[in-house]
């Protein structure tokens, strides 16, 4: 199994550039999420998804920020406009309740720099 | 609101010993915790988890205790290896949050010295 793929590992951008980040789930997750790690807040949870629908996304910091999940193997993340504060790692990750463990699988990450 | 709360950033312990993380939460409704252990340049992994009905897990030199009594949870790694120094998480889920949400702490960066 490939595990969570995020793309692309490492952004950087200009204030006011729009940004997005990709993530592929493990095939048979239905939930993904987005996390936000800063070394202020540490790991923040964004947004997740439950067979592609959005349930919680009370944790995105504000209208710039959106997410979508078209089919069961992708999500968007996208920023717009980027700003300097944005800075930070975004991880994506993938669960399943089945066998009862609430266990989620993060990717590598995506290391983005606003400028 | 910090929910669940890792007070030491960093941790430093000789091989061979015992290393112990700590972890409190504040919320009494938190009924599954987790620990993630976290390298440079990656994502965390999912490490050791206990459920809100035992007070011990145990699996290899990895061992979690939970005393809900005092909302706190500690890590302990017997005996600690070189391969041991990352970033460990502690994470809560339940309530009305909800099973799948996860709320992590501030994290702990474990080394170990040869």
């Amino acid at each position: 199994d490939a595990g969570v793929i995020q793309s692309p590992r490492h952004e950087v951008t200009e204030m006011g550039q729009e940004v997005t980040l990709r993530c592929k789930p493990i095939s048979g997750h239905d939930y993904l999420f987005w996390y936000r790690q800063t070394m202020m807040r540490g790991l923040e949870l964004l947004i997740y998804f439950n067979n592609n629908v959005p349930i919680d996304d009370s944790g995105m910091p504000e209208d710039r920020f959106s997410a979508k999940m078209p089919n069961a193997s992708f999500s968007t993340l996208k920023i717009q406009p980027s700003e300097p504060r944005d800075s930070a790692v975004y991880f994506c990750a993938s669960s399943t309740l089945a066998g009862g463990l609430n266990e989620q699988f993060f990717g590598p990450g995506t290391r983005l720099t606003v400028l | 609101d910090q929910q669940v709360k890792q007070n030491s950033p960093s941790l430093s312990v000789q091989e061979g010993r015992i290393s112990i993380l700590n972890c409190d939460y504040t919320n009494s409704m938190f009924d599954y915790f987790l620990w993630y252990k976290k390298y440079p340049a990656e994502g965390p992994t999912f490490l050791i988890s206990i459920s809100s009905i035992k007070d011990k897990n145990e699996d290899g030199r990895f061992t979690v205790f939970l005393n809900k009594s005092a909302k706190h949870l500690s890590l302990h790694i017997v005996p600690s290896q070189p391969g041991d120094s990352a970033v460990y998480f502690c994470a809560a889920s339940g309530g009305r949050q909800g099973a799948q949400k996860l709320v992590f702490g501030q994290g702990t960066r474990l080394t170990i010295n040869p």
